[in-house]
């Protein structure tokens, strides 16, 4: 069965880093392209960044500079590190292959 | 960068009765591979989205044949043949034909 666990979420005070992770099951992250998605609270869906499985990795004008995105493939997990944490950045964070999404992983930027 | 537009943004449907959602990217979605990357996801009240349609027109794995994506270029359309108690949530569409792109949702409950 094809399955993304995401953990890596919580408090953080702005300015602050935290280093999500999506650890993928059923299939290799490497043999194809996975991206980052987020959801503020009571708002609709945001893409975050991508990874193909060539390396090639986007990210968002909101995230870039600020965010990246790695995979390790030998324990097939996801990562995104995220650095210089704004109020903004307050979201559930999802990883996803097109078909299948985590459970999503809470992260609050907060004094 | 893509703007996705969904209309209309919420739908109150009698359970038997059809629904339409529509939406229309700001540039073309077809590909230079001549795939078009529209894909329909339904989020359900406290869960992950779901993949319901992908590349416009096909159904994933599980979904009911009471919902059906049509459309091309810049204008799709996501129906429903005869709404379902269980089919409540928010509606998104996506392009991932440059990067990816969501359209705001649209929230359809039951009267």
């Amino acid at each position: 069965e094809v399955q993304l666990v995401e953990s890596g979420g919580g408090l953080v005070q702005p300015g602050g880093s935290l280093r999500l992770s999506c650890a993928a099951s059923g299939f290799t992250v490497s043999s194809t392209y996975m991206s980052w998605i987020r959801q503020a609270p009571g708002k609709g869906l945001e893409w975050v960044s991508l990874i193909y499985s060539d390396g090639g990795t986007y990210y968002a004008d909101s995230v870039k500079g600020r965010f990246t995105i790695s995979r390790d493939n030998s324990k097939n997990t996801l990562y995104l590190q995220m650095n210089s944490l704004r109020g903004e950045d307050t979201a559930v964070y999802y990883c996803a292959k097109v078909e299948v999404w985590g459970q999503g992983t809470l992260v609050t930027v907060s004094s | 960068d893509i703007v996705m537009t969904q209309t209309p943004l919420s739908l109150s449907v009698t359970p038997g009765q059809p629904a339409s959602i529509s939406c229309k990217s700001s540039q073309s979605l077809l590909h230079s591979d001549g795939k078009t990357y529209l894909y329909w996801y339904l989020q359900k009240p406290g869960q992950s989205p779901q993949l319901l349609i992908y590349e416009v027109s096909s159904r994933f794995s599980g979904v009911p044949d009471r919902f059906s994506g049509s459309g091309s270029g810049t204008d799709f359309t996501l129906k429903i043949s005869r709404v379902e108690a269980e089919d409540v949530g928010v509606y998104y569409c996506m392009q991932g034909t440059h990067l990816f792109t969501f359209g705001p949702g649209t929230k359809v409950d039951i009267k």
